[in-house]
């Protein structure tokens, strides 16, 4: 079946640490986006990809980092600049049409990341 | 700015009817979304409505869109208890990105 797959679902980051977050994705979708949930909260934009090798920063881009390398993965590192962490992260993945357009966002399940 | 804004807790009697209320602020927005979260979950998708159309029904789902107010509703139908989750609304910007309401948590009582 066709979908967005998060690993891992959940993960523990020491002080001082880098850790990354997979997203991967076979639905053949351009766009791939990364989002943060805090509780109580709605959905903020980390980063966003609309084609392979390029990715734009969203609303939350500091103390994060992203790449693209292939069109079914797009991983996102939390480097130890990003002093509160913890929260879900969400990966999503559309079709792009046109510069400005897309297709419904779906969603992976998330990865919980949390601070030892 | 944009901004998208949501009421935040509803509760309702199971078969009851649900409505989930949200106000967006992008006009030229061409996609409305209702997503839907379960406890630890990820977002799903439960429908959407183009700009230009007034109605959408889908099964239990209605979503009604009053673009003079900005304003977006999800109408559930004979509401379940399995149901309860937290409903998402969005408006895709005029950068292709999405915006998200806060969400409104459903409360289902049995």
């Amino acid at each position: 079946d066709g979908g967005i797959t998060q690993s891992p679902k959940y993960l523990f980051r020491k002080e001082g640490q880098n850790v990354t977050l997979s997203c991967e994705q076979n639905l053949n979708h351009d766009a791939m986006y990364w989002y943060r949930q805090d509780p109580g909260q709605g959905l903020r934009l980390i980063y966003y990809s609309q084609i392979v090798n390029d990715f734009q920063k969203g609303d939350i881009a500091e103390g994060y980092s992203v790449s693209r390398e292939k069109k079914e993965s797009f991983p996102l590192t939390v480097t130890s600049a990003q002093k509160n962490p913890t929260a879900f992260y969400l990966c999503a993945s559309s079709i792009r049409v046109g510069q400005y357009s897309n297709q419904p966002q779906h969603f992976g399940d998330g990865t919980r990341l949390s601070i030892l | 700015g944009e901004d998208v804004e949501q009421s935040l807790f509803l509760s309702v009697r199971e078969g009851d009817s649900s409505v989930i209320n949200c106000t967006y602020t992008d006009s030229s927005s061409t996609y409305l979304y209702w997503y839907k979260q379960e406890p630890g979950a990820g977002l799903q998708l439960l429908t959407y409505i183009f700009s230009n159309m007034d109605m959408k029904q889908d099964q239990r789902l209605t979503v009604l869109l009053n673009k003079k107010d900005k304003h977006l509703s999800l109408r559930i139908a004979d509401t379940q208890t399995g149901d309860s989750a937290i409903y998402f609304c969005a408006e895709n910007s005029n950068t292709g990105k999405l915006i998200f309401g806060q969400g409104t948590t459903l409360q289902v009582k049995p």
